[in-house]
Formats: C-alpha cells, structure tokens, sequence
C-alpha cells in the first residue's frame, strides 16, 4: 500500500530537549516537505526536498532542520524545541511536485 | 506574492445544498491548483485539482471554477452530503523550478447538516 509514514503519532517534551519526527515514503517520490498546521493559519511549509541532499527553506523554517540522506526518509529535528513549536506537523511526498500525498500527522506539545 | 487567500473560514450547508469555497492567489507563476479534503484526525488528501489552461473541471459532485485573470478559484460541492463535513485547503503551486512548494489556504471548515 502507498503511504508516507510518520513517527510518533503523538510527541509531549519539554522545552529544550532535542527531538526526531521520522518520516518515510514507499512509493519513490522525489519531493518531499514538512508542514506545520495550526488553527486559522492553514498549512505552512517549514521545508522541502526536491532530491536527495537537496533541501530548502519554506515559509516557516526557524528553529527546524531536516535532511535528505536517503530518497524514502526526510526526518525533522527540533535541536531546541520552545513551546511556540507546539504543532500538528505533517510530512508530505510528491512524485513530480504535483499531487501530494500526506502522513497522518504528529501532535507536538512542548511545556 | 506567495499567499493563497481563502474564504470562507467557516461554512454551514444543509444537506443537499451547493457548498462554494473560494480562494485567490497572488503569484503569476503559479501553474497548478488542487484542493485537499482533510477529516479530523487524518492527513490532507487530494480532493481534484486544475491546471490553467481550463477554466473548469468537474469530478462527480465536485467542481473546481478557475478565473486566471482575476487569479481566483472556487470548489463547489454539488448536492452536499454530511459525509462531506471536513476541513478544505486550497493551495497553489509552480511545477517548474519550485516543483514541491505547495502554498496553502488557511482552510475552511464545512460542515453539512441532515
């Protein structure tokens, strides 16, 4: 079955303690991209990766890194996370940039 | 340049009522146009999308009207159903260099009553 696959579902951490969201994709696809949602504020783009070791900034890329070592992973770190982080996240996969197919998200709350 | 409005943030339907949602966009260079349904506790998925050489396109009960000029675009839910309440994001993006960077509606949430 085709899915991009997002680890944990759900994620409480303390402000400052460094943390992984996994993201894996089955179907090829060389885009993929990080999204956080937030109420009223729709869906921003914190990064995207056309390529392996090919990544770039989206809207809202501060306080987050990410890397592109193998096609099917794009992981997304949180070296210090502060509350404002506190977030539906979702990964995202695209075979040419056009249809996206998504995770099923990860709630982050940071205290 | 690169926002994607959305309205209206919120909508109520009966049940077998047209839903209209519309968005309009700013960036010439913006080439592809889909919108994604998401339900409570799911991922966006892909609902249709449009390309801008058509000014209409139609999948069973839904319809996506694309105005270039005015750079605006509608989803209209024909013969709305309570199975349709969820939340609705349009967004735009360019396939040529920037292939990937999807811009999106802050989301309207529908809701269909019986």
């Amino acid at each position: 079955e085709a899915q991009v696959t997002q680890n944990p579902r759900y994620l409480i951490t303390v402000t400052g303690k460094k943390l992984t969201v996994t993201c894996s994709q089955n179907m090829n696809h060389e885009y993929m991209s990080w999204y956080r949602q937030d109420p009223g504020l729709g869906l921003r783009q914190i990064y995207y990766s056309m390529n392996v070791e090919v990544t770039d900034k989206g809207d809202v890329p501060e306080g987050y890194k990410v890397s592109r070592k193998e096609k099917r992973n794009f992981p997304l770190i949180l070296e210090s996370p502060s509350p404002n982080q506190t977030s539906l996240y979702f990964c995202a996969s695209s075979f040419n940039g056009g249809r996206a197919f998504f995770g099923q998200g990860t709630r982050l709350t940071v205290v | 340049q690169q926002q994607v409005k959305q309205s209206p943030q919120s909508l109520i339907v009966q049940k077998g009522g047209i839903s209209i949602i519309n968005c309009a966009y700013e960036n010439t260079a913006f080439d592809y146009f889909p919108w994604y349904q998401q339900f409570p506790g799911k991922g966006p998925a892909l609902l249709i999308a449009i390309r801008p050489d058509v000014s209409e396109k139609k999948e069973g009960r839904f319809t996506i009207s694309f105005n270039k000029s005015a750079k605006q675009f509608s989803l209209h839910i024909m013969d709305s159903q309570p199975g349709d309440s969820a939340t609705y994001f349009c967004a735009s993006s360019s396939l040529g260099n920037q292939g990937g960077k999807l811009i999106f509606g802050q989301g309207t949430e529908l809701s269909v009553k019986p």
